[in-house]
């Protein structure tokens, strides 16, 4: 079955501090990878997205992933997080060529930046 | 492009009763997706509907229901409403220049009594 598993459910960070989240998934088959955010009060957001191509992807506010097929993983990764990043982080993934499937998310990693 | 929007954001139900949640996708999309949100179980995949076919369904009791309309407007119902039911139900919609991603709508927070 799919599954995706992100490492740590509780993140605290000092603003500036670089930032590494992790994600790890099981599909069978070829998958497109997703992070998305969650603010306080807020929507889910795309944050950014892998198809194919370039394994590094960069995505909005200065957030990168890169995916290591080897490996499994997509990692989320920040240089320099400030206290606005401050938010629920979901990893997800879905199958390639195989129709329209659903998204599996990961658990959500809470990340609190403090000043 | 206004975004997804989903009515009401909140609902408070007792148990037993049914509720029917909305969602209007982005501007041609046409497909639609709900999910359910609990800090146990984490974000769970409901059902998807395309062109008012449910074309994918997740692993919740037949209580769960959806449809889509020709507007690709969709409604998800809950028939005898449990305590477990409590969650936000999310919408998400897909189409033309980006049918693998999914776009959120804010949500529905059910909470039930």
């Amino acid at each position: 079955a799919q599954s995706v598993s992100q490492h740590n459910h509780h993140v605290i960070l000092s603003e500036a501090a670089s930032l590494e989240l992790g994600c790890n998934y099981s599909y069978g088959g070829t998958v497109n990878l997703f992070w998305y955010v969650q603010y306080p009060g807020q929507h889910l957001q795309l944050l950014l997205k892998y198809f194919s191509g370039d394994p590094l992807v960069k995505g909005i506010k200065g957030f990168e992933a890169e995916f290591i097929k080897s490996k499994f993983s997509f990692n989320l990764r920040k240089p320099s997080v400030q206290w606005s990043d401050t938010a629920e982080y979901f990893c997800a993934v879905t199958g390639r060529y195989s129709g329209n499937t659903p998204l599996v998310f990961g658990k959500g990693t809470r990340l609190s930046v403090i000043a | 492009k206004a975004g997804v929007t989903q009515t009401p954001r909140y609902l408070i139900k007792t148990r037993g009763q049914q509720v029917t949640l909305s969602c209007s996708p982005i501007s041609g999309h046409r497909s639609v997706s709900w999910y359910q949100q609990t800090p146990g179980q984490g974000l769970q995949f409901l059902f998807e509907y395309f062109s008012e076919t449910q074309r994918n369904k997740g692993n919740f009791p037949g209580r769960f229901s959806g449809r889509q309309f020709s507007n690709s407007r969709s409604e998800m119902n809950v028939s005898t409403l449990e305590l477990g039911d409590s969650a936000l139900y999310l919408c998400a919609s897909s189409g033309p220049g980006s049918v693998e991603t999914q776009y959120f709508g804010p949500g529905t927070r059910l909470l039930v009594l």
